[in-house]
């Protein structure tokens, strides 16, 4: 079973503070990663890829990997009360029959002004 | 560039009943795919179409879900007879590139309600 586990909150941060959210997965044949955000009764919408170790930015958000320790997290600057939402970690892999994503539950956001 | 397009929003049925779901795909994306997500869950994968072939389906309850997707381009999931347990959001989504590079990105979703 591939396991895709997060914390789910809620994350509560103040207007202007780094939100960071986190997530472990179990499969070590995984290869690229994602992050979608989900507000409430709307669906997914991608905001970072990731498919290195290190480092990725994008505007206000940076996405982290570590493969080694099987880590992939999601930094988000100057937190904006627009950024409450549920934010999904996706990872895919090779199965037997293609690639797949595997979501996790999702970490709830909450910046308050 | 248009989204991904999925109709009805919103279906309410009771339980044994028959529904259906249509999805069409951002123009040239060659891979469709379904997802079921239930309140508080992320999405879960159902079926994968690669063009009009079926890539994974191996979460698919075949004994009461069924997909189509005919000429390559719109799909069609069907679920006969529905059950309570089948009360979730039905995503529908799409990708340029099959293999590790697949960014997918998804259509509004119907949300089916089971009585």
């Amino acid at each position: 079973q591939k396991e895709v586990e997060q914390n789910s909150g809620p994350l509560s941060v103040p207007e202007g503070a780094i939100a960071s959210l986190n997530c472990t997965y179990s499969d070590r044949g995984s290869q690229s990663f994602f992050w979608y955000r989900q507000y409430s009764g709307k669906s997914p919408e991608l905001i970072m890829s990731i498919y290195s170790n290190g480092d990725k930015e994008d505007g206000r958000f940076t996405a982290q990997l570590n493969k080694a320790s099987q880590y992939v997290s999601l930094l988000i600057r100057d937190s904006q009360p627009s950024d409450s939402a549920t934010y999904l970690c996706a990872v895919n892999a090779k199965g037997n029959s293609g690639y797949a994503l595997n979501f996790g539950k999702g970490t709830s956001l909450l910046v308050t002004p | 560039e248009a989204g991904v397009a999925q109709s009805p929003r919103y279906k309410i049925i009771e339980k044994r009943q028959s529904v259906a779901f249509w999805c069409n795909p951002i123009s040239g994306h060659a891979t469709l795919y379904w997802y079921q997500q239930i309140l508080g869950q992320g999405p879960k994968l159902l079926i994968q179409f690669q063009n009009n072939g079926v890539v994974d389906d191996s979460q698919l309850p075949k004994d009461r879900f069924s997909a189509e997707r005919l000429k390559g381009v719109d799909s069609t999931l069907k679920i006969q007879p529905a059950k309570l347990e089948d009360s979730a959001v039905y995503l529908c989504a799409s990708s340029a590139r099959w293999g590790i590079y697949n960014e997918q990105f998804f259509g509004p979703g119907t949300r089916l309600t089971v009585l």
